[in-house]
Formats: structure tokens, sequence, C-alpha cells
């Protein structure tokens, strides 16, 4: 089965414990990408991968590493966590195609949560 | 920068009731557009998407048509079903680095 998925789902830290959230995807797709959703203000862009070892900043990387070392993984480091990174995140991914036509497939989300 | 604005919500129907989501979008060129849904629990899901003026996107009884001259998509279904009830957001993407550019989202309540 087609698909992206994230882990954890759920995670409750505190502040400044380095944390990773890992995201996998089976579809050979070469973009991939992090966003946090947050009540009124949509997704936002925080990381983006064109491809293997190819990262750039999103709208909202402050705090944010990522690292793209094989295709299918891009995971998500916030080495000292923050409460403003309570959130909920997405990974997704897709083929690139000329004017972002292409659609882009999520992942079910991992609900953070920094005290 | 790109925006993509939407109608706040929540927005309660009763069952077999005709939806309108409005979504209006600021973007230079020719963005491709795009509806996305979110079910409880779930992460995002294409429900439909439009990559030039006057195309017509259609999935499960949802339609959407990109109006290049009002810088406009707005989501339509005629009769909707409890099971449509979610949070539906407008996206736009104009790059080859795929970036989607969200609107604030609307959550849709369908009641029996």
């Amino acid at each position: 089965e087609a698909q992206v998925t994230q882990n954890p789902r759920y995670l409750i830290t505190v502040t400044g414990k380095k944390l990773t959230v890992t995201c996998s995807q089976n579809m050979n797709h070469e973009y991939m990408s992090w966003y946090r959703q947050d009540p009124g203000l949509g997704l936002r862009q925080i990381y983006y991968s064109m491809n293997v070892e190819v990262t750039d900043k999103g709208d909202v990387p402050e705090g944010y590493k990522v690292s793209r070392k094989e295709k299918r993984n891009f995971p998500l480091i916030l080495e000292s966590p923050s409460p403003n990174q309570t959130s909920l995140y997405f990974c997704a991914s897709s083929f690139s195609l000329a004017g972002g036509r292409s659609e882009q497939f999520f992942g079910p989300g991992t609900r953070l949560t920094v005290l | 920068g790109d925006s993509v604005t939407q109608m706040e919500g929540p927005v309660t129907l009763s069952e077999e009731a005709f939806l309108t989501i409005n979504c209006t979008y600021t973007a230079t060129g020719y963005p491709s557009l795009f509806w996305y849904v979110q079910y409880p629990g779930e992460g995002l899901q294409l429900l439909l998407k439009a990559t030039k003026a006057d195309d017509k996107g259609s999935n499960k009884g949802f339609e959407a048509t990109y109006r290049k001259e009002t810088t406009s998509f707005h989501l339509e279904k005629g009769s909707v079903q409890v099971s449509d009830s979610a949070v539906y957001f407008c996206a736009l993407s104009r790059s080859a680095g795929n970036k989607l550019t969200f609107g604030g989202g609307t959550r849709v309540l369908v009641k029996p």
C-alpha cells in the first residue's frame, strides 16, 4: 500500500530535550516536506527536500533541522524544543512536476506537546 | 508572497443541504489549485485539483472551478452527507518546489 508513515503519532516532552520525528514514504517520491498545523493558520511549511541531500527552508524553519540521506526518509529534528513548537506536524511527499501540479501525499500526523 | 483566504467555520449544515466554501488566492503567475480534506484524526488527502484557468476539478460529488479573473476556487457540493463532516483546506502551488500554500481551513459539520 502506497503511504507516508510518521512516528511517533503522539509525543509529550519537556523543554530542551532533543527529539526526532521520523517520516518514510514508499512511493519513490523525489519531493518531501514537513508542515505544522496550528488553529486558524492552516498548514505552514517548515522544510522541504527536492531529492537526496537537497534540503531547503520553508516558511517557519526556526528551531528545526532536517536531513535527507535516503530517498524514502526525511526525519524532522528538534534540537531544543520549546513550548511554541507544540503543534500537529505532517510529513508529505510527491513527485516533482513543473508548475506545482503534483498531488502531495500526507502522513497521519504527529501531535507534539512541549511542556 | 502567495496567500490563500477561505471562509472561516464552522459551517453547520443538515444532511442533503448545499455546501459552498469560498476560497480566493493571491499569487503571481499561474498556480495550481487544490482542495484537501482532513477527516477527524487523519492526515490530509487530496479532494480535487485544477491546474489551469477554467479547469473544473471534481471528486465524490464535490466540484470547484479555477476562475483566474476572480482569483477564486470555490468548493461546492449539491447534497452533503454526514460523512462529509471534516476540515477542508484550499491550497495553491506554483513552483517545481511543490510548496503548498494553505488557507486556514474550514470545519464543516453535517447533522442528520
